[in-house]
């Protein structure tokens, strides 16, 4: 089966422009998450999605970013405007089960370079 | 709030030789899971193992083990036999085990493992 699609892979930006990822899960993945994750940290949640709905924002910088799944299948996870230390690689992870295993799906994530 | 703990920023192994990645996490929950994941250069995480906090058993993949003690909170990840493809960035993490699709994965700051040819 195919896995978890991102894109872009890499994007250069100047702060204060705008950017936005898009992520497609393994078919049929009820719930999906946006990581962050900065050079020599952990990932950290952004945000996590069950279907369309929304699950858990808590730790996703509200006046900066957004993110949608409409129809409960792509994700977009949108910045604006950039800050500098907004540069890291955004990681999406999808789940497929009633049960979380937690063996998370992972996409190849998306680096962002904020100058 | 649960916290875990890598302090091995970076490691090095020689081929073929024995290692063991540390971590250490804080929780006051009693049903959990712990994992470690594997990040290869510019490629996906995935999952390496898998350990149930009810379980005593220390849970194994092939050339992978871990040691899991409960009391000191403790969860090192041992690789016997490393291969060149064992190079990756390796993260501990902590996920509440009270069911439900709805949990999250809490991770360490990872440790960064070369093997040496």
């Amino acid at each position: 089966e195919a896995g978890v699609a991102q894109s872009p892979r890499y994007k250069i930006i100047e702060k204060r422009q705008s950017v936005a990822f898009w992520c497609n899960p393994i078919s049929g993945h009820a719930t999906l998450y946006w990581y962050q994750q900065i050079l020599g940290q952990g990932p950290k949640l952004l945000i996590q999605f069950q279907n369309n709905g929304v699950v858990d924002d808590s730790q996703l910088p509200k006046d900066r970013f957004s993110a949608e799944r409409l129809k409960g299948v792509d994700s977009t996870l949108k910045i604006q405007p950039a800050k500098l230390e907004d540069s890291a690689v955004y990681l999406c992870a999808t789940f497929g089960g009633m049960v979380n295993t937690g063996e998370l799906f992972f996409g190849e994530g998306s680096r962002l370079t904020v100058l | 709030a649960q916290t875990v703990t890598q302090s091995q920023p970076e490691m090095s192994v020689q081929e073929a030789e024995t290692v063991t990645l540390s971590c250490t996490y804080d929780t006051s929950e009693n049903n959990y899971y712990l994992f470690w994941y594997k990040q290869p250069p510019s490629r996906q995480m995935i999952l390496v193992i898998r350990q149930e906090a009810y379980k005593q058993q220390n849970a194994t993949e092939n050339r992978f083990s871990v040691n899991f003690q409960k009391a000191a909170k403790s969860f090192s990840l041992k690789i016997s036999d490393s291969q060149l493809g064992d190079t990756a960035m390796y993260f501990c993490a902590f996920m509440k085990g009270y069911g439900g699709a709805t949990n999250k994965l809490i991770f360490g700051t990872g440790t960064l493992l070369a093997v040496q040819p």
